[in-house]
């Protein structure tokens, strides 16, 4: 198994342009996450999904978007980049809702000038 | 979902015994308490979790009081590679989902 899988690594993009970051995950877990990480801080929730085709908006939502069409993947889509969401962006899959420990992935790390 | 509080960071040297605590004094009952362990550059990985008394493995220990209000993960005979952020997480199952993080406490082991 690959575990979770987040494509690019690294990214870098203008303001104003936008970008989908992908998220694969191969244990076919049911929930899955997205998460982003300022320098210092610890992480906070974007967007999460608890199946193919249910999302929900988590603690800072605004500039992206979700969706969920297949168990694997949970793609992340910025819709009009800003310098403000230069971040580290990170996705985590969950079995199900008996089960409290996340798999997360290696990060993708973003800049927008 | 439970606030915690823990120190911002330690230090500690090789070979020496770690214990970081974590309060967490509005626990609901159906909270399990979970700590992650985060390098630089990676993602968090999931360490040891536990519901009340002891929980050992083979990475850590975690020590959880009758009241439970509080929590300590315990890391024996550090080494160089155990530096990193450790967050201290409370929920219930279903909570995995939609994780709270804070700040976290930064481990740094000297030589």
């Amino acid at each position: 198994n690959a575990g979770v899988t987040q494509t690019p690594k690294f990214q870098v993009l203008k303001t104003g342009q936008s970008m989908t970051l992908q998220c694969a995950q191969d244990m076919n877990h049911e929930y899955m996450s997205w998460y982003r990480q300022d320098p210092g801080m610890g992480l906070r929730l974007i967007h999460y999904s608890v199946g193919a085709g249910i999302t929900d908006q988590g603690e800072v939502p605004n500039g992206y978007n979700v969706s969920r069409s297949t168990t694997e993947d949970f793609p992340l889509r910025l819709l009009s980049a800003a310098p403000s969401q230069t971040s580290v962006y990170f996705c985590a899959s969950v079995r199900d809702g008996r089960n409290t420990e996340a798999f997360f992935g290696q990060g993708t790390r973003l800049t927008v000038v | 979902l439970a606030k915690t509080t823990q120190p911002i960071s330690m230090d500690s040297y090789e070979g020496q015994e770690v214990n970081i605590t974590c309060s967490h004094n509005n626990i609901a009952t159906n909270d399990y308490i979970t700590w992650y362990q985060q390098f630089p550059s990676q993602g968090p990985r999931f360490i040891i979790q536990g519901y009340k008394t002891k929980v050992t493995n083979e990475v850590a220990s975690l020590f959880i009081p009758a009241d439970r209000k509080s929590s300590t993960l315990s890391l024996p005979r550090v080494s160089l590679s155990d530096t990193a952020v450790y967050y201290c997480l409370v929920g219930d199952s279903g909570s995995a989902r939609q994780l709270t993080f804070g700040s976290g406490t930064q481990l740094t082991v000297l030589p």
